[in-house]
């Protein structure tokens, strides 16, 4: 099974970039397709998860453009070029290559300084 | 816009049964696989199950399968989950995940807003 591992807790002064990491037990690579099947996903509080990057560095529709995805092989990074207050949250990552089964790392949580 | 609704969660005994229904709009629902995620309160996502567009495939985590059935009526739009001898630890919030599609292979999960499930 493919474990993905997320550091716990960052804390970011507003204005400030924030960087999280994502680091696969395993590539994350189809060699068929050339892709990488790498997402991540922020939970607001007491809200359901949204899709903020898809395929390593796709940004989902409406996600704003100061969140971008990077990596590859078997590390990940989300930055956020400027912390906003309304993205405190946990973000998760999950990997889709072992197919069908997906596996998310255990979350980070950004908090405010 | 993706909308997933989901319904049928609630307080069981363990032992018990319950059947969760997702209702899917506006996509191709027939186009896309599936999945149940669920979060245990104050943890994090561990995916359930999933399901092929036309719902010939069916995988489960380890942790469910033989308990739970996933299910679909591409003619209704729904998805479903079947959860029997549920336990203690069964106990969460349950989302209904618009998956990969057959011509969007790509893109990540979109989810539901999810529905309780309590074991005691």
């Amino acid at each position: 099974d493919i474990v993905m591992t997320q550091t716990p807790l960052l804390a970011v002064t507003p204005g400030e970039p924030a960087s999280i990491s994502c680091r696969s037990s395993r590539r994350l690579l189809v060699s068929v397709d050339g892709n990488t099947y790498l997402d991540w996903y922020l939970q607001k509080p007491g809200q359901s998860p949204q899709l903020l990057i898809y395929t390593v560095a796709f940004r989902a529709s409406g996600v704003p453009d100061r969140f971008t995805g990077s990596g590859s092989g078997t590390d990940f990074t989300l930055n956020i070029s400027r912390v906003e207050p309304e993205d405190i949250g946990v973000y998760y990552c999950m990997q889709r290559v072992a197919f069908p089964s997906r596996t998310f790392g255990q979350g980070t949580k950004l908090e405010i300084k | 816009e993706v909308q997933l609704v989901e319904s049928g969660g609630g307080l069981v005994q363990p032992g018990g049964s319950l059947r969760l229904s997702c209702a899917a709009s506006p996509f191709t629902f027939n186009a896309y696989w599936m999945s149940w995620v669920r979060q245990a309160p104050g943890k994090g996502l561990e995916w359930v199950a999933n399901i092929k567009y036309d719902g010939s495939e069916e995988y489960y985590a380890d942790s469910v399968k033989g308990r739970f059935t996933i299910s679909r009526d591409n003619g209704k739009n729904s998805l479903y989950l079947e959860m029997n001898s549920l336990r203690v630890e069964d106990t969460a919030v349950y989302y209904c995940a618009r998956d990969t599609g057959y011509y969007d292979i790509l893109s990540g999960l979109y989810w539901g807003q999810g529905t309780l499930v309590t074991v005691s």
